[in-house]
């Protein structure tokens, strides 16, 4: 079965702390994705990458930046917490190409910075 | 900006009654349309991909019809159980991105 996993349920930062959220998929897939989900929002993409080493701005990258060393990590890095990177972090991944394939998605980080 | 608009954004829905919402997305540019359903505490589930107008798609008591020409997609859920209880997604694959809805969050009162 396909899998995606994020490494923490949970996390509490203060501000100004760097924070990493790693994301491992097992399914070979080219594409990863990284969304957040505020409440009465749609999932906003983050960042996106096509392949190992390479990454995409989404529409809300301020703040945040990514790494993909490896094909099934990627990782979200925020620089500098702040109160307003309390969300919902959702890590997602998809084979590559195709505009109908799904996104198969992670458990969720729950973020909050104090 | 794309525009997605799910409707309602709540639901509350009698154990047994069936039930439909709404999502609303650009007619132009159009590739395809993803329902997922996010149950709580678990991670969001693709429910179906559709990419063809008048498209139909069925999945046990879940099923979806598609409009690309006026920019809706209904979502049926028929003889609500608890395990339906969960926020449903849509999302609209135009040319360069998916783009999400908020969302619809349906709740099922047994």
């Amino acid at each position: 079965d396909v899998k995606v996993t994020q490494s923490s349920r949970y996390l509490v930062k203060r501000t100004g702390e760097k924070v990493f959220l790693e994301c491992v998929q097992d399914m070979d897939h080219e594409n990863m994705f990284w969304y957040r989900q505020d409440p009465g929002l749609g999932l906003r993409l983050i960042y996106f990458s096509y392949d190992v080493k390479m990454k995409e701005k989404g529409d809300i990258p301020e703040g945040y930046s990514v790494s993909r060393e490896k094909k099934e990590r990627f990782s979200l890095i925020l620089e500098s917490a702040s109160t307003n990177q309390t969300s919902m972090y959702l890590c997602a991944s998809t084979l590559a190409g195709g505009y109908n394939s799904p996104l198969h998605f992670g458990n969720g980080t729950r973020l909050t910075v104090t | 900006i794309l525009n997605v608009e799910q409707s309602p954004q709540s639901l509350h829905v009698q154990e047994g009654d069936s039930t439909n919402f709404t999502c609303s997305f650009p007619s132009s540019n159009f590739y395809a349309l993803h329902w997922y359903r996010w149950e709580t505490a678990k991670s969001p589930e693709a429910l179906f991909v559709m990419t063809l107008n008048g498209d139909e798609k069925k999945k046990g008591r879940i099923s979806a019809t598609l409009n690309t020409k006026e920019g809706y997609s209904y979502l049926y859920i028929k003889g609500s159980q608890p395990e339906d209880s969960a926020t449903y997604l849509c999302a609209f694959r135009g040319a360069q991105k998916l783009v999400f809805g908020q969302g619809t969050r349906l709740t099922i009162n047994p």
